[in-house]
């Protein structure tokens, strides 16, 4: 079976370039997550979804950070404009519900931003 | 690929012996519990859960044990073989939350 599949694998772009990240969560899955993890940070919670619908996108960092779902088997991250301070992995994450069961995450997108 | 803080604890276990990974949470109110695994390049790995209602669950070559008393939780895992060397992470649900808080992982070197 498919796990969550995200791309690009890496992203090298210039500051103030737009980057759009790209997720397809497991199929059947209802709830999707998207994470960023840092050497400092940690693994961070930006956005979540559930049945398509954002919930809590309290973890997004600035007004620069945005997040769709347009359907159950498509989801979208964009920074515009990107910072180097943006340069992290991004992970995206799907499960059955929000909550008790776990999440399956992808391989993540390497962006660095120069 | 790094993945983890800077001050990621380490544990190094001879292959074939068994691995013991601890975690301590951080709220009574929690009750759902996951390890992760984290290879080189690649996202968390689901290893194995457990819920407030269990004190231990077994799965393949490892178990998982909870201790709500002093809200500890741990990994072990048995004949330690090369390909366990990764980052292990657990993390935990509270109740009426959806979100899942990780903690900061421990990174398990396997020697020779």
């Amino acid at each position: 079976d498919a796990g969550v599949i995200q791309s690009p694998r890496h992203e090298v772009t210039e500051m103030g370039q737009e980057v759009t990240l790209r997720c397809k969560p497991i199929s059947g899955h209802n709830s999707l997550f998207w994470y960023r993890q840092t050497m400092m940070r940690g693994l961070e919670l930006l956005i979540y979804f559930n049945n398509n619908v954002p919930i809590d996108d309290s973890g997004m960092p600035e007004d620069r950070f945005s997040a769709k779902m347009p359907n159950a088997s498509f989801s979208t991250l964009k920074i515009q404009p990107s910072e180097p301070r943006d340069s992290a992995v991004y992970f995206c994450a799907s499960s059955f519900t929000p909550r008790n069961q776990p999440q399956h995450f992808g391989d993540g997108t390497r962006l660095s931003i120069l | 690929g790094e993945s983890v803080g800077l001050h990621l604890p380490t544990l190094s276990v001879q292959e074939g012996d068994n691995s013991i990974i601890n975690c301590a949470y951080s709220n009574s109110a929690s009750d759902y519990f996951i390890w992760y695994k984290q290879e080189s390049g690649k996202g968390p790995q689901f290893i194995i859960d457990i819920r407030s209602n269990m004190d231990k669950r077994q799965g393949q070559r490892v178990t998982v044990l909870l201790n709500k008393t002093v809200k500890h939780l741990s990994l072990q895992i048995a004949a330690t073989q090369p390909g366990d060397s990764a980052v292990y992470f657990c993390a935990e649900n509270l109740v009426g939350d959806d979100k899942i808080i990780f903690g900061k992982g421990t990174r398990l070197h396997i020697l020779p």
